[in-house]
């Protein structure tokens, strides 16, 4: 069965800070891969997904851009975090039957 | 309106309860849904599918009507370690997933 990865698992930033988090998949072959974030009292909020290698789709326009520069790797950026990018970002691919397998999110505190 | 709808509760029972969570969808094309659990700052995990028939898992129900355009989860003799949040998501189009906002349950001794 699949296991994600994603570091860093915490992450406290000052507004205008880039980022990067990372997103690492193993025990399957070209997934499709999510991105999703939650907000405090929010659900989960798609943001971008790939169903192969530089292949990106984004759901909302914001501050945010994703890259998949390998197969089983999502990458989630910003070249200048605000306040409001504040929350939970899970990874996600593809379970069996049509579910969602999330990694164990990395929770990002832009201050 | 929101793609998928729930009642963030929370609904506080005591052990041994049966308590039921409903959640409607506005996309009749929706084809698949899933109730998923979500503990306090963890990630959430998948609970059980949701089939038009209906299905149950141990003390756990599901059922979709389609009619109505809703999805439902009931959970018998209530336990302690159920407390947690409870997503509902129905599919949307071949990638997508839509989530509700959550349902929390907190069942007290």
């Amino acid at each position: 069965s699949q296991t994600i990865h994603q570091w860093p698992a915490t992450l406290v930033q000052p507004v205008g800070s880039p980022l990067s988090l990372e997103c690492t998949v193993e025990g399957t072959s070209n997934p499709n891969l999510y991105w999703y974030r939650q907000a405090a009292g929010r659900g989960l909020q798609l943001l971008f997904y790939s169903v192969g290698i530089g292949q990106i789709s984004s759901e909302v326009p914001q501050n945010l851009s994703a890259s998949r520069p390998q197969d089983r790797q999502f990458i989630l950026s910003s070249k200048k975090l605000l306040l409001s990018d504040s929350g939970f970002y899970l990874c996600a691919c593809p379970g069996p039957r049509e579910t969602q397998y999330f990694g164990p999110g990395t929770r990002l505190l832009v201050l | 309106r929101k793609e998928v709808e729930q009642d963030p509760g929370p609904f506080n029972v005591p052990e041994g309860a049966t308590v039921a969570f409903n959640c409607t969808y506005s996309n009749s094309a929706s084809q698949s849904f899933f109730w998923y659990r979500q503990d306090c700052r963890k990630e959430p995990k998948l609970l059980m599918s949701v089939y038009s028939s209906g299905n149950e898992d141990g003390r756990f129900t599901a059922q979709l009507n389609r009619a109505s355009q809703y999805i439902s989860l009931l959970i018998r003799d209530s336990k302690l370690s159920d407390s947690a949040t409870y997503l509902c998501v129905g599919t949307s189009g071949t990638y997508k997933y839509i989530f509700g906002t959550g349902t929390r349950l907190k069942v007290l001794a």
